[in-house]
């Protein structure tokens, strides 16, 4: 059974810092994404990442995959305030049926 | 507006009664998903469907839930005799063999009092 662990669950920072998201799952999968979830509302896709080694980057949010160590991570460059949300990652189990981490609950204070 | 639809946005309704839920994918997509989101938990798998057929259903999916796609397109979820517990975001998304990703609609808040 496909396992997907986030960490942290519960990040505050201030503005400007820098900060990285993990995510570690358990069996072998090739496509993971990244979600921005806010209070209420549904899933935003943030990014797709299809291949090992592959790198995505969007503003302030940087995500990257290696399948061999089952990990992604999503960087934080210069956080700012409109980037408080929940962000969830998600692995591909096949046919895009996917399995979510907990979700990481990011607080940026001014 | 070509995303998925998902219809209502918001139900109550009193433990025991039944309640639908439909969901319309981007067209022509010939996978529908359905998801589950309990307030801070990560969405869950529930369903998903190939064209009308459904495919694989979660063990989460009691014999209370019965999701449908008659003709292939909108996708229909039931679920009777509500519980407490059965509130939470149903989420659907689609996808068809060409993308990369699956497209979520806006969710269906269910609330059972």
């Amino acid at each position: 059974e496909l396992k997907v662990e986030q960490n942290p669950l519960f990040l505050s920072m201030q503005e400007g810092k820098n900060y990285t998201i993990y995510c570690d799952y358990s069996t072998t999968s090739d496509r993971l994404y990244w979600y921005r979830q806010d209070p209420g509302k549904s899933l935003e896709s943030l990014f797709v990442l299809l291949s090992n080694g592959a790198v995505k980057q969007e503003g302030r949010l940087m995500a990257s995959l290696d399948t061999k160590a089952r990990l992604s991570t999503l960087h934080i460059t210069a956080a700012v305030h409109d980037l408080s949300a929940t962000y969830f990652c998600a692995v591909d189990e096949g046919a895009q049926k996917l399995v979510f981490g907990q979700g990481t609950r990011l607080t940026i204070n001014p | 507006d070509t995303g998925v639809s998902q219809d209502p946005r918001h139900k109550i309704t009193k433990r025991g009664q039944n309640v639908t839920f439909r969901c319309d994918p981007i067209s022509e997509h010939n996978r529908l998903y359905w998801y589950r989101q309990t307030l801070g938990q990560g969405p869950e798998f529930l369903t998903y469907f190939q064209n009308e057929a459904q495919l694989e259903k979660s063990r989460l999916l009691s014999d209370r839930f019965s999701a449908e796609r008659p003709k292939g397109s909108f996708s229909t979820l039931e679920i009777q005799r509500t519980e407490q517990g059965d509130s939470a975001m149903y989420l659907c998304a689609s996808s068809s063999r060409l993308n990369t990703e699956a497209f979520f609609g806006q969710g269906t808040r269910l609330t059972v009092v």
